[in-house]
């Protein structure tokens, strides 16, 4: 069975420094995998994707996040950090072991808090 | 612009009375979720309708119910709430066509059950 795991339940950074926020995941075959955020009372927004490719991948508000297959990672970073960035990221992945009219089914890592402080 | 919406945002209910969340989209995706999230948690898959096709999760208590009148709309049906049914509720659709395999959310209902 496929997983991804968020270690950190919470980040905390300054304003203006570089943010990582982590995910690891376990599929077989090629992972397609994505970054998720949420602010408060709100739903997820999608901020990007890895699904082939080079293996940096740039998405919303300035954020990009680094596959790693030999890490089986795929952390979430952003060089400098604003406070309005303080929400929570949910990392997912695809699930691969579905079939029929399983549509785009996601697994979610649990989530990781930002908080960025001025 | 192309989206997902959900009425009501905020929803408050009696233990055990009938509620009804709607959610509709204008993306023309052929592939519509539930999902209910709990305080902060990853969402949870209640079913997903793949056109007019109906997948429920194993998990999926007989409570929730959902139809999909057409390909914009689609209905959470709570037959009889309970104090545990308090949560957020996140539609999303998707088209299943790749490279497109993200999914896009609406804003969410929150249920309170009184």
């Amino acid at each position: 069975a496929q997983s991804v795991a968020q270690p950190e339940d919470q980040v905390n950074v300054a304003e203006g420094n570089p943010l990582t926020v982590k995910c690891t995941y376990s599929v077989s075959g090629n992972p397609y995998l994505f970054w998720y955020v949420q602010y408060p009372n709100r739903g997820l927004q999608f901020l990007l994707k890895y699904i082939t490719g080079d293996n940096l991948v740039k998405g919303s508000y300035g954020f990009e996040a680094e596959f790693n297959k030999s890490q089986t990672s795929f952390h979430l970073k952003k060089p400098s950090a604003l406070v309005s960035d303080s929400a929570l990221y949910f990392c997912a992945v695809r699930d691969m072991g579905r079939r029929g009219n399983a549509g785009n089914m996601l697994t979610f890592g649990g989530g990781t808090r930002l908080m960025v402080k001025p | 612009d192309a989206m997902v919406i959900q009425n009501p945002r905020y929803q408050v209910t009696q233990f055990g009375k009938p509620v009804t969340l709607s959610c509709s989209q204008t993306l023309n995706h052929n592939v519509m979720y539930w999902y209910q999230q709990k305080s902060s948690q990853a969402p949870k898959l209640l079913f997903h309708y793949y056109d007019k096709d109906f997948n429920n999760e194993a998990d999926t208590p007989d409570n929730f119910q959902s139809r999909r009148p057409n390909t914009s709309f689609c209905f959470l049906d709570i037959r009889s709430p309970g104090l545990g049914d308090a949560a957020m509720y996140l539609c999303a659709t998707s088209p299943d066509r790749a490279p497109y395999y993200e999914q896009y959310f609406g804003p969410g209902t929150r249920l309170t059950v009184t």
